[in-house]
């Protein structure tokens, strides 16, 4: 079983839908979640951490079920500059101070116009 | 101000060459982390590095290595290429509070 598992790709809609991500993680002792995005052939970057609260950035809302170990992204309005891979991450702390991030797979969006 | 440098961007190597990949963290973080992204995949987690000592290894053979500088700069190297190496290397760089890492933009090997 993976580590982290992500909804298997692609999702392609249409502008202005609303799509929602879903991720499970395997290690109930994960301290840190968050979205990275990537685009083609470039760096991953952050799109927002995730917390149990629930937290909203824009049109997007992240959402973290600890007793379930599911995490979720959702995309309200989508525009066609929202199309690339997002990547579900689990911060590790292995030992000490060390920390790892674990990486889903992926799912790949892209917007059509 | 300067984000996470990696050098080269590009790079082939034929097999059983080795390697040498460089990275320069966003001033004033002491942590370096190395990561391997295959084709079709997130990336996998190499080594992990914070004032110059090794913090943490991913499942990654002997091969591979690395070190941290007095800069906080790293380097990862790997030997005895093998064609499965070719891939994206990218390197994250973190302050010293837990939190999102910054990534540079990768050095993308080729084995051939």
């Amino acid at each position: 079983r993976k580590e982290v598992e992500q909804d298997p790709g692609p999702f392609n809609v249409p502008e202005g839908a609303t799509v929602a991500f879903n991720c499970t993680y395997s290690n109930s002792a994960s301290q840190s979640f968050f979205w990275y995005r990537q685009d083609c052939r470039k760096e991953p970057k952050l799109l927002m951490s995730v917390y149990s609260s629930g937290n909203e950035d824009g049109r997007f809302t992240a959402q973290l079920n600890r007793a379930s170990q599911y995490i979720s992204l959702l995309i309200r309005d989508s525009k066609l500059s929202d199309s690339a891979t997002y990547l579900c991450v689990v911060n590790d702390a292995t030992s000490g101070s060390a920390r790892q991030l674990t990486f889903g797979s992926g799912t790949q969006l892209t917007v059509l116009p | 101000d300067a984000g996470v440098t990696q050098s080269p961007t590009h790079l082939i190597k034929t097999r059983g060459q080795h390697v040498t990949l460089r990275c320069s963290p966003i001033s004033g973080h002491k942590s370096v982390s190395w990561y391997q992204q295959v084709l079709g995949q997130g990336p996998q987690f190499i080594f992990q590095y914070y004032e110059k000592e090794e913090r943490g290894r991913g499942n990654f053979p002997d091969r591979f290595s690395a070190r941290q500088f007095p800069n906080y700069s790293s380097e990862l190297n790997v030997n005895a290429l093998l064609l499965g190496d070719s891939a994206l290397y990218l390197c994250a760089s973190s302050p010293d509070r837990p939190g999102g890492y910054t990534f540079g933009s990768g050095t993308r090997l080729t084995v051939v």
